[in-house]
């Protein structure tokens, strides 16, 4: 099983400042088998980037995806008050395994 | 536009199965894969694996003794059963749809996601 880790759990950052958010896979994955999703509390999860860097429809392009082999990199350029949320990531191998995710709160 | 909704018991009894079923709306389930996926209370996500209209299926390691998924194209649902649960599969169970992999004509193949939630049911293990 490929675990994928995202951390730091928790990072604060100002309104329109630039996040990135890491996910480090134990073993290599294929960059376009990752996903990435965001939840807000009490919401499910929706799908933000699919096959490493395309954003699903209607996902501002703000949000970006970097990385390739264990490491990749969620950037949102400029974030604004509906980004403050909850963000995993997902890799679709043999067996699809979810980040521990990374919460982004206000400063 | 494509709508899944899960339902089931709420509350489930340590040792007994656990039964959802997510129905889905706007859509035909003939295409793609479903799939479940849970989230302990203040946890991260967990896939519990997915199902494609055939009935082929593919479930997480850790669960694949305890869980059965089935398909009914009829109705448009697809069910989850968990086998001998315990208070650690209390969890929020949501359905989705996955898109799978599109396979390009160079051997490379995208993850397209899973682009349909449910709204999420919880699920309580207790006596």
């Amino acid at each position: 099983e490929i675990v994928l880790t995202q951390s730091p759990g928790t990072l604060s950052f100002s309104l329109g400042e630039r996040a990135t958010l890491s996910c480090r896979a134990s073993q290599t994955v294929t960059n376009t088998y990752l996903a990435w999703y965001q939840q807000k509390p009490g919401q499910a999860p929706r799908l933000l980037i699919y096959g490493a860097s395309s954003r699903a429809p209607g996902i501002p392009d703000r949000f970006s995806v970097s990385g390739s082999g264990r490491d990749f990199t969620l950037t949102i350029s400029r974030l604004q008050p509906e980004d403050f949320a909850v963000y995993y990531c997902q890799q679709y191998g043999t067996s699809p395994t979810f980040g521990g995710g990374t919460k982004v709160q206000i400063k | 536009q494509v709508q899944l909704q899960e339902s089931g018991p709420g509350l489930v009894k340590p040792s007994e199965t656990l039964s959802l079923t997510c129905t889905v709306s706007g859509g035909s389930i003939r295409t793609y894969y479903w799939s479940w996926i849970r989230q302990s209370p203040g946890k991260g996500l967990e896939w519990i694996g997915f199902i494609y209209f055939s009935g082929n299926t593919n479930y997480n390691p850790s669960l694949k003794s305890r869980v059965t998924m089935t398909i009914d194209t009829s109705k448009n649902q697809f069910s989850l059963k968990l086998t001998s649960v315990t208070a650690a599969d209390t969890a929020v169970y949501y359905c989705a749809r996955d898109l799978g992999l599109v396979w390009l004509g160079d051997s490379q193949a995208i993850y397209y996601g899973m682009d349909v939630w449910g709204q999420g049911t919880t699920v309580t293990v207790s006596s």
